[in-house]
């Protein structure tokens, strides 16, 4: 089966654009989940969707917005890129349960700005 | 989130038992105790996780304290590719509205 697929794998961007990176979540799964990790620090929380809804939102600017698909896929968008948006992007899906959910992450999208 | 204590850094030789420990003594008695790695350049990789009991899988066993105010995460044959950060981190059941709250991990190397 296949895993959580992330595209494009590594990017480069110029303060003040736009980018939009891609997550197809395992089949399955109807929840994804969005990370940025930037250098020496454990990933960081930014979206979370259920069944095309926004779930949870962790501590990021309006810059940051993200959508699912009705086939549960989901894209993150960052407007007005700056410098310190500088990251790895991870993507990550998981079954909705009782019993403590667990998480899988996609190996990421490497985002430069320059 | 209620907060989770991990060493900076552990060393280990190949071959050989290794215990990463996690204190959590804000957990709560929703939470579940996850434990994931992150290798270098990869994404973080789900390792085990539990609520009160011991765990067992392929890759480790999870040692829970029974007042679960602390864990264990318990390789029990380290080898070169066990080499990652180590995250433990708690997280409440069920519910659609579900995120990690990553600290900043173990370092694990395994010595040849």
């Amino acid at each position: 089966d296949a895993g959580v697929t992330q595209s494009p794998t590594h990017l480069i961007k110029t303060r003040g654009q736009h980018v939009t990176l891609r997550c197809s979540p395992i089949s399955g799964h109807k929840s994804v989940s969005w990370y940025q990790q930037v250098l020496g620090q454990g990933p960081q929380f930014i979206f979370q969707y259920y069944e095309k809804e926004e779930r949870g939102r962790g501590n990021f600017p309006d810059r940051f917005s993200a959508r699912q698909f009705p086939n549960y896929s989901s894209e993150l968008n960052v407007n007005a890129l700056l410098l310190g948006d500088s990251a790895l992007y991870l993507c990550a899906s998981s079954l909705i349960g009782p019993s403590g959910n667990t998480i899988y992450f996609g190996e990421g999208s490497w985002l430069t700005v320059v | 989130d209620a907060k989770t204590t991990q060493p900076n850094s552990m060393e280990s030789n190949e071959e050989e038992p290794v215990h990463l420990p996690c204190n959590h003594s804000t957990i709560s008695g929703t939470d579940y105790i996850h434990w994931y790695r992150q290798l270098p350049s990869q994404g973080p990789e789900y390792v085990i996780h539990g609520l009160t009991s011991n765990v067992n899988n392929r890759m480790a066993s999870l040692a829970i304290a029974e007042d679960r105010k602390s864990s264990t995460l318990i390789l029990h044959r380290a080898t070169l590719r066990d080499a990652a950060v180590y995250y433990c981190i708690l997280s409440r059941s069920g519910g659609s509205n579900y995120k990690l709250t990553f600290g900043k991990g173990t370092l694990l190397t395994v010595n040849p």
